[in-house]
C-alpha cells in the first residue's frame, strides 16, 4: 500500500519567514496531494490540493508543488503569521485500477510554530 | 451545503464496556465514508471506509467495527473497550477519488 513520509516533524521560524514542508510518497499510481491544518484540539481542514497533471498550485500565501518523477511534494508557506502555527499533514491517494476508492494515506504531521 | 455530524464530542468509559459513536452527513448523496483514529495528537490512522450502504472496508485489525446502515450513516462500535482504543476518533467523507476529505468535530475517547 501507499507510505507517505513527512518532515521535519517541527519547524520553528519567525514570524514573516517561509515555511517548507516536504512529504514523500511510495506509490507511483497516486494522483490526489491534499494538505490539511489541524489546530489544537480540532478536526483538520483542506488548505490546499494538488492534483497530479499540475506541477504547482498557489493560493495566496499557500503553494504546492509536485514532483511525480521523484515522488515528492511540498507546501510552502510565505509571510508566515503567529495563526499559522498548527500541525500541517500532507496525504497521498490513488484510484488506480478503481480499487482504493480514494483513500487518503497521511504523512505523520509537522507542528509548525510561528513566534512573533 | 454538505455537513457532517459527528457525537458525542467527548466520551470516558472504562475497559470493558461497549462503544457506539455515529456520524451522519447532510447535502450530499451516496459520499465515501471513513474513520480515523488520531493518537496523541499526532497521526491519522484510517480504520475503516464504506462505500455504499452495508459495504466496510477494515484496515486494522482490532476490536472495533464500523457499520453503514443507511447511506449517509457511519458508526463505529466496540463490545469491549481496551485501554488503548484510547484516542481521537474522526469521521469523514468525501465525494469520491480525488476529492478532499471533509472531517466532522471529533469524538475524544478516554478509556480508564
Amino acid at each position: 500500500g501507499e507510505n507517505v513520509e513527512q518532515h521535519p516533524s517541527t519547524l520553528s521560524v519567525q514570524e514573516g519567514d517561509s515555511a517548507v514542508i516536504k512529504c514523500t510518497y511510495s506509490d507511483s499510481a497516486s494522483n490526489y496531494f491534499p494538505w490539511y491544518k489541524q489546530e489544537l484540539g480540532k478536526r483538520p481542514q483542506l488548505i490546499i490540493d494538488i492534483r497530479s497533471n499540475v506541477g504547482e498550485k498557489k493560493d495566496q500565501r499557500i503553494a504546492v508543488t509536485l514532483n511525480k518523477t521523484a515522488k515528492h511534494f511540498s507546501l510552502h508557506i510565505t509571510e508566515t503569521q503567529p495563526e499559522d502555527s498548527a500541525v500541517y499533514f500532507c496525504a497521498a491517494s490513488s484510484n488506480a485500477g478503481g480499487t482504493s476508492y480514494g483513500k487518503l494515506t497521511f504523512g505523520q504531521g509537522t507542528i509548525l510554530t510561528v513566534h512573533p | 451545503s454538505q455537513t457532517i455530524h459527528q457525537w458525542p464530542a467527548t466520551l470516558v468509559q472504562p475497559v470493558g464496556s461497549p462503544l457506539s459513536l455515529e456520524c451522519t452527513v447532510e447535502g450530499t448523496s451516496n459520499p465515501n465514508l471513513y474513520w480515523y483514529r488520531q493518537a496523541a495528537g499526532r497521526g491519522l490512522q484510517l480504520l475503516f471506509y464504506s462505500v455504499g450502504i452495508g459495504q466496510i472496508s477494515s484496515e486494522v485489525p482490532q476490536n472495533l467495527s464500523a457499520s453503514r446502515p443507511q447511506d449517509r450513516q457511519f458508526i463505529l462500535s466496540s463490545k469491549k473497550l481496551l485501554l488503548s482504543d484510547s484516542g481521537f476518533y474522526l469521521c469523514a467523507w468525501s465525494a469520491g477519488p480525488m476529492s478532499p476529505l471533509h472531517f466532522g468535530n471529533g469524538t475524544r475517547l478516554t478509556v480508564t
